[in-house]
């Protein structure tokens, strides 16, 4: 299996400051299709994940643009500028190139 | 609008089988994929399976030989089966639409307990 590895696995962020998280594969991502379905979820406190980004880099409809995803192969970043209140929770990168797909275990932000 | 929603029993007893229905609204399920994605109480996502499309399922591999995904396109709903359950069974459940899991349900949350 694919292990996605998150790191760090917390993080204390301030309003209105700049933070990233990394996901690393133990398998590049590049689908034999040319894709690289590596994707983004934010889990806000007692509530369903919500996709951020899809396909590495692509905001999901209703994301603002203070989130940002880049990266390839094996190696990505989430970045999230001018941190709000409704940023807070879990963040998990999540590949869906080989069976079985698999997440990472996590990235909890929190206010400092 | 899309919608999912997950339902079944809260309680299960160890060894017997979970069913589960995850009922959709404003989506085909013979034009998208549905996935089940579980987690353990305050513990990552987990993965379990998902019916294609045109009805071909895929299942973990840590699970195959416990699950099966189904479905009735009549009635809008994919259900999943899961056998000999044990306590870290345990968490909520999941339904969510294609690869790149954009839409979700709610959860349902099962508890194995005697």
């Amino acid at each position: 299996d694919v292990v996605m590895t998150q790191t760090p696995v917390s993080l204390s962020v301030s309003l209105g400051g700049q933070t990233s998280i990394s996901c690393r594969s133990s398998q590049s991502l590049v689908h034999s299709d040319g894709n690289t379905y590596l994707y983004w979820y934010l889990q806000k406190p007692g509530q369903s994940p919500q996709l951020l980004i899809y396909k590495v880099s692509n905001r999901f409809s209703g994301v603002p643009d203070r989130f940002s995803g880049s990266g390839s192969g094996t190696d990505f970043t989430l970045k999230i500028s001018r941190v709000e209140p409704e940023d807070l929770g879990v963040y998990y990168c999540y590949q869906g190139t080989h069976y079985p797909y698999t997440f990472g275990a996590g990235t909890k932000l929190e206010l400092k | 609008q899309v919608q999912l929603k997950e339902s079944g029993p809260g309680l299960v007893q160890p060894s017997q089988t979970l069913s589960l229905t995850c009922t959709v609204s404003g989506f085909s399920l013979t034009s998208y994929n549905v996935h089940w994605v579980r987690q353990p109480p305050g513990k990552g996502l987990e993965w379990m399976g998902r019916m294609r499309y045109n009805g071909d399922t895929s299942y973990n591999s840590a699970l195959k030989s416990r699950l099966s995904i189904s479905r009735d396109t009549s009635k809008n709903q994919v259900f999943l089966k899961m056998n000999s359950l044990q306590t870290d069974d345990t968490g909520t459940y999941y339904c969510t639409r294609s690869r790149s899991l954009d839409y979700w349900g709610q959860g349902v949350m099962v508890t194995v307990s005697s």
